[in-house]
């Protein structure tokens, strides 16, 4: 069975710095999907940005990028010039291909300070 | 408005008593689950569902039964909640079988069982 790890519970950055979240993963599939979604103190769940496990390049959506490497099954995401609305709980999610079971890690609860 | 909805969005009931959590998607969607989100521990899938009349066990099913009579519709039922089922629960829908899928989720039921 697939395992998500997010080992860092909390983490704090002040606004405009940047800040990178971690998550590794444990798998034998070669073709999968990674995911972080955030979600803010409205419960919502909001997908931030998606990895394709063939695409070798890392993927990139305005502020956040992620660090996906896949040898050593890391999938990190840094948030650049972190806002105040960026303050959230996010996850860190996998799901192999033509599979719709998406797993899950804990969660990292970031706070932005001003 | 492609969206997933869930009702209630807040619920407080008492041991024992039955009660139906529904869920509605309108994007066509084949696969619909539940998760349930708990502190430390991420998003766990309870049930999920394929298609129509198609529903499986995910990763903490006991207590919870679903149904799937229709495509749209996939609620969650807990016959005789325990205080162990106070959580925050998720529905969520996506297309089967697709690459550069990804899930839609419901803005969440805080249950609490008293």
């Amino acid at each position: 069975a697939q395992t998500v790890t997010q080992s860092q519970p909390e983490m704090s950055v002040q606004e405009a710095e940047t800040v990178t979240l971690s998550c590794t993963y444990d798998t034998s599939e070669s073709n999968y999907y990674l995911f972080w979604y955030k979600q803010p103190p409205s419960r919502q769940m909001i997908l931030v940005i998606r990895q394709e496990a063939y695409k070798q390049q890392n993927a990139t959506e305005n502020r956040f990028s992620v660090n996906f490497q896949k040898a050593a099954k890391s999938f990190s995401l840094k948030i650049s010039d972190s806002q105040l609305g960026d303050t959230a709980m996010y996850f860190c999610a996998f799901m192999k291909q033509w599979d719709n079971d998406m797993r899950f890690g804990a969660g990292t609860r970031l706070t932005v300070k001003p | 408005e492609a969206q997933v909805t869930q009702n209630p969005r807040y619920l407080i009931t008492v041991t024992g008593k039955k009660l139906t959590v529904t869920c509605s998607q309108n994007m066509n969607h084949e696969y619909m689950s539940w998760y349930r989100q708990d502190p430390g521990l991420g998003l766990r899938q309870i049930y999920y569902s394929m298609n129509v009349e198609v529903t499986d066990k995910g990763d903490v099913p006991e207590g919870y039964k679903v149904s799937r009579k229709e495509k749209r519709n996939f609620p969650l039922i807990l016959e005789s909640p325990s205080p162990n089922q106070t959580s925050l629960y998720f529905c969520a829908s996506g297309l089967m079988g697709q690459t550069n899928t990804e899930a839609f989720f419901g803005q969440g039921t805080r249950l609490t069982v008293v």
